[in-house]
């Protein structure tokens, strides 16, 4: 089916390793997005690409890696997990100026 | 930075009308958004105006926008339990840029 979609749905992991964070389109969008949602914050961007081997950083980039090898992959890594960094993450896709559309999440807990 | 700013909480009797606004600082935003979010779910595009436009209807949802004073309001006719979600409202700066800029988000309670 055509969409976004995000991989895993739930991770527990502890502070410390590394996780990665799935997101893949099927729509052919250039644009792609990570944010993070919190109580108190709403939704932050992390990371932005524009096309494939492009990135940028958004509003809270520290801690976080990403990749875009392909247009539509665009993976999120955290190298070494902290606790502040549980929160439910949320990417999104966009063919330029066209809506963002979002993906269902990941809701990621660092013990 | 730009911001955008929400009420936190409305709520509604159902098959009442509501209204929820937001307002934004970026004079030079080009297209304004309504996201909902239902629990444990992602953020669904509801609707969005371009801001060359004051008014966008579709079925239930009315889009108001009034560019002078940066206030953009969503109304739902006829509220029903359903509607019950979180509604982010969102801004595109038109400064060449894609990212979007979200309010804290409206938590509506629908009360049957």
């Amino acid at each position: 089916d055509a969409g976004i979609t995000q991989s895993p749905r739930y991770k527990i992991t502890e502070t410390g390793r590394q996780v990665t964070l799935m997101c893949h389109q099927t729509w052919s969008h250039s644009y792609m997005f990570w944010y993070r949602q919190d109580l108190g914050h709403g939704l932050r961007l992390i990371y932005y690409s524009a096309a494939a081997d492009i990135t940028d950083k958004g509003e809270v980039p520290d801690g976080y890696v990403v990749s875009r090898s392909k247009t539509e992959n665009f993976p999120l890594t955290l190298e070494s997990a902290t606790r502040s960094q549980t929160s439910v993450y949320f990417c999104a896709s966009s063919g330029g100026d066209q809506p963002q559309h979002f993906g269902d999440g990941t809701r990621l807990s660092i013990l | 930075g730009e911001d955008v700013e929400q009420s936190l909480f409305l709520s509604v009797r159902e098959g009442d009308s509501s209204v929820i606004n937001c307002t934004y600082t970026d004079s030079s935003s080009t297209y304004l958004y309504w996201y909902k979010q239902e629990p444990g779910a992602g953020l669904q595009l509801l609707t969005y105006i371009f801001s060359n436009m004051d008014m966008k209807q579709d079925q239930r949802l009315t889009v108001l926008l009034n560019k002078k004073d940066k206030h953009l309001s969503l109304r739902i006719a006829d509220t029903q339990t359903g509607d019950s979600a979180i509604y982010f409202c969102a801004e595109k700066s038109g400064a060449g840029s894609y990212q979007l800029t979200f309010g804290k988000g409206t938590k509506l309670s629908v009360i049957p």
